[in-house]
């Protein structure tokens, strides 16, 4: 992969407690984005960054939030985790320094698996 | 806001046959780029081929190649002499063109899960 690692690869959370994901990348890229995956859905933008403390919405982005303190880092937290937001979290990556253009395609983590029961 | 339909959820053939997956979009840029992903069970996102919606000519990466009709906006899939790991889930992705500071959002179909048989 692109020096992208997620973690945790796993978790399974109860109804109402917060829960952080993270996404460390290792390729000093500008972008990076969150997704989920749900069947018969593909993945839907959540959140996305477009630079240290620059962050801005996608398609689904109630209930979550996200912060960037260091270009490596992009954190998902799910303030009040519910049921429905049981899904395959991505992160992703693009427009670094040695692309020739700023529309490369996405380079993707392994995702985490997050189960809330 | 643009759309992706992937029309077929499930797909299957038999090892060294051709199989063509289908995608359409629907979108009013007239500069954009499309992607086809494929995720095998180890859950990785891993990127097969891309197209520029500018370039008439057909994007090719070994087996894989596109068939992109702009006017049509259809974009499939054709994998050439299946094989065992091709078997995987395929997105087709949607992105357009965002200018020189601008995130490279992605839209994706629904997927459609491939298997090859032996």
């Amino acid at each position: 992969d692109a020096g992208i690692t997620q973690s945790p690869r796993h978790k399974v959370t109860e109804t109402g407690t917060p829960v952080t994901l993270r996404c460390h990348q290792t390729e000093n890229h500008r972008y990076m984005y969150w997704y989920r995956q749900d069947p018969g859905h593909g993945l839907r933008l959540i959140h996305y960054s477009y630079g240290v403390k620059d962050t801005d919405k996608g398609e689904v982005s109630d209930g979550y939030s996200v912060s960037r303190s260091k270009t490596e880092d992009f954190l998902l937290t799910l303030e009040s985790a519910t049921s429905s937001q049981t899904s395959v979290y991505f992160c992703a990556i693009s427009g670094g320094r040695n692309m020739g253009s700023y529309n490369s395609p996405l380079h993707f983590g392994n995702g985490t698996r997050l189960t809330v029961t | 806001a643009q759309t992706v339909t992937q029309s077929q959820p499930e797909m299957s053939v038999q090892e060294a046959e051709t199989v063509t997956l289908s995608c359409t979009y629907d979108t009013s840029e007239n500069n954009y780029y499309l992607f086809w992903y494929k995720q095998p069970p180890s859950r990785q996102m891993i990127l097969v081929i891309r197209q520029e919606a500018y370039k008439q000519q057909n994007a090719t990466e070994n087996r894989f190649s596109v068939n992109f009709q702009k006017a049509a906006k259809s974009f499939s899939l054709k994998i050439s002499d299946s094989q065992l790991g091709d078997t995987a889930m395929y997105f087709c992705a949607f992105m357009k063109h965002a200018p020189s500071k601008g995130a490279q959002k992605l839209v994706f179909g629904q997927g459609t899960r491939l298997t090859i048989n032996p």
